[in-house]
């Protein structure tokens, strides 16, 4: 098991440019969570999946924030335009069921800084 | 509702002390608790839950964690810290299928 894979590690990107993150999930889970964090905010949900359908996106900082998962293997988090503030970690996360008892299987995040 | 409070965003301990990280939660039915650990420039990786059962949980490199309804807590140990025990802690609970952390604690080992 390869685990949550987040691509890229790192991304280094221009105010105003487009951001995509990549996120597959491990095989057999069906729920998929994807978290910013940052020093002064922590840990932040953005949205979650279940079974490839957004559940919950209230965590979704602004409109220039959108996730797909069009499939249960790969999903997405894009940033249009990206401003300074959006710098952080963001983490990408899955689970068997919805997560309740099984807890999260995180990746290894992938470090954006808008500059 | 439901929260998690993680008392101490840092704490210091001297090689082979006891490790004693507080996590207190918030939830108006039983919880389902984690502790997740984050090293360095990684994700979170579980170290242990609470679900069900005996209330006493034991999880990876040596720590366990009492659930106390009583006290609503969940008290993370381990009995002789490590130097590789160095890193972010953080509490969790989850209710309607979604985990909410706690603020994380930072633990540094003293040599």
């Amino acid at each position: 098991d390869a685990g949550v894979i987040q691509s890229p590690r790192h991304e280094v990107t221009e105010m105003g440019q487009e951001v995509t993150l990549r996120c597959k999930p491990i095989s057999g889970h069906n729920s998929l969570f994807w978290y910013r964090q940052t020093m002064m905010r922590g840990l932040e949900l953005l949205i979650y999946f279940n079974n490839n359908v957004p559940i919950d996106d209230s965590g979704m900082p602004e409109d220039r924030f959108s996730a797909k998962m069009p499939n249960a293997s790969f999903s997405t988090l894009k940033i249009q335009p990206s401003e300074p503030r959006d710098s952080a970690v963001y983490f990408c996360a899955s689970s068997r069921g919805q997560g309740g008892s099984y807890g999260y299987t995180f990746g290894s995040g992938t470090r954006l800084t808008v500059v | 509702a439901q929260s998690v409070t993680q008392l101490g965003s840092h704490v210091s301990v001297s090689e082979g002390a006891l490790v004693l990280l507080r996590c207190n939660y918030s939830s108006s039915v039983p919880p389902y608790l984690f502790w997740y650990v984050q090293y360095p420039n990684q994700g979170l990786q579980l170290l242990l839950k609470y679900t069900t059962g005996a209330t006493l949980v034991k999880g990876i490199n040596g720590f366990e964690a009492e659930f106390k309804k009583s006290e609503t807590s969940f008290h993370l140990t381990k009995p002789s810290a490590h130097m590789s025990d160095a890193a972010e802690y953080f509490c969790a609970v989850t209710l309607n299928e979604k985990l909410t952390f706690g603020t994380g604690t930072r633990l540094t080992i003293i040599p």
